[in-house]
């Protein structure tokens, strides 16, 4: 596609439940990534997937966050049990490729993600 | 673990002015420092900087790294309310092309 598309854009979630948000990245785009925003704080690194290597999971916060990209393009990211303190707006990146990064990443427009 | 700290936090000012957003960080294996611009969601790449001395610059914006004393700055000249958004900066360090980002600096600009 165009750009880096996220769905759904907005989520409303009661405690307890699981909620999976999707991330389709540029066409191309070998390395994707996912991060959070907390209200009024800068990006915070979850997870970072390059082609077929394992996954970059060392930003998870807790084992109920997992995430996976099927076929090397649309990731999930998936939250079990949620918490309140797991609002935040969950935003994905895609770029072509670990060398070429002239232009930084291309951002999705994101999934706010409200638990209540 | 690698550090990104931005300053202020927040701004605000007069259409025309000059404003001057710092950034300084501490990282393992420094490789690039990155600014983006964050209207609602979406960070907007603006710079990618790897040497120092260097000036980036596009129309009314400008950036420069500084390698020994470890920041950045990013010049914004003669403001509009247009330039009004967070602006993020942020690190690649370690391998993995994952991103260190500051907490941001939130400018407004008044007509």
């Amino acid at each position: 596609g165009a750009g880096v598309s996220q769905s759904p854009s907005n989520k409303v979630t009661e405690k307890g439940k699981d909620v999976e948000l999707r991330c389709d990245p540029i066409s191309g785009h070998t390395a994707l990534y996912w991060y959070r925003q907390s209200l009024g704080q800068g990006l915070e690194f979850l997870i970072y997937f390059q082609g077929n290597s394992a996954p970059d999971k060392s930003g998870l916060p807790s084992d109920r966050f997992s995430a996976e990209r099927t076929g090397g393009s649309v990731s999930t990211l998936t939250i079990q049990r949620t918490q309140q303190e797991d609002s935040a707006v969950y935003l994905c990146a895609s770029s072509l490729s670990e060398q070429t990064t002239n232009y930084g990443y291309t951002f999705g427009s994101g999934t706010r993600l409200t638990v209540v | 673990e690698d550090k990104v700290v931005q300053s202020p936090l927040s701004l605000v000012v007069h259409e025309g002015d000059t404003v001057t957003l710092n950034c300084s960080y501490e990282v393992t294996n420094f490789r690039s420092l990155l600014w983006y611009k964050q209207e609602k969601k979406a960070p907007t790449f603006l710079f990618m900087l790897t040497s120092s001395g260097i000036e980036k610059k596009s129309g009314r914006l400008s950036s420069i790294l500084d390698k020994k004393e470890l920041f950045s700055i990013l010049n914004i000249t003669a403001t509009q309310t247009g330039d009004s958004a967070v602006y993020l900066c942020a690190v690649k360090g370690r391998a993995g092309n994952m991103l260190t980002f500051g907490g941001g600096t939130r400018l407004m600009v008044k007509p």
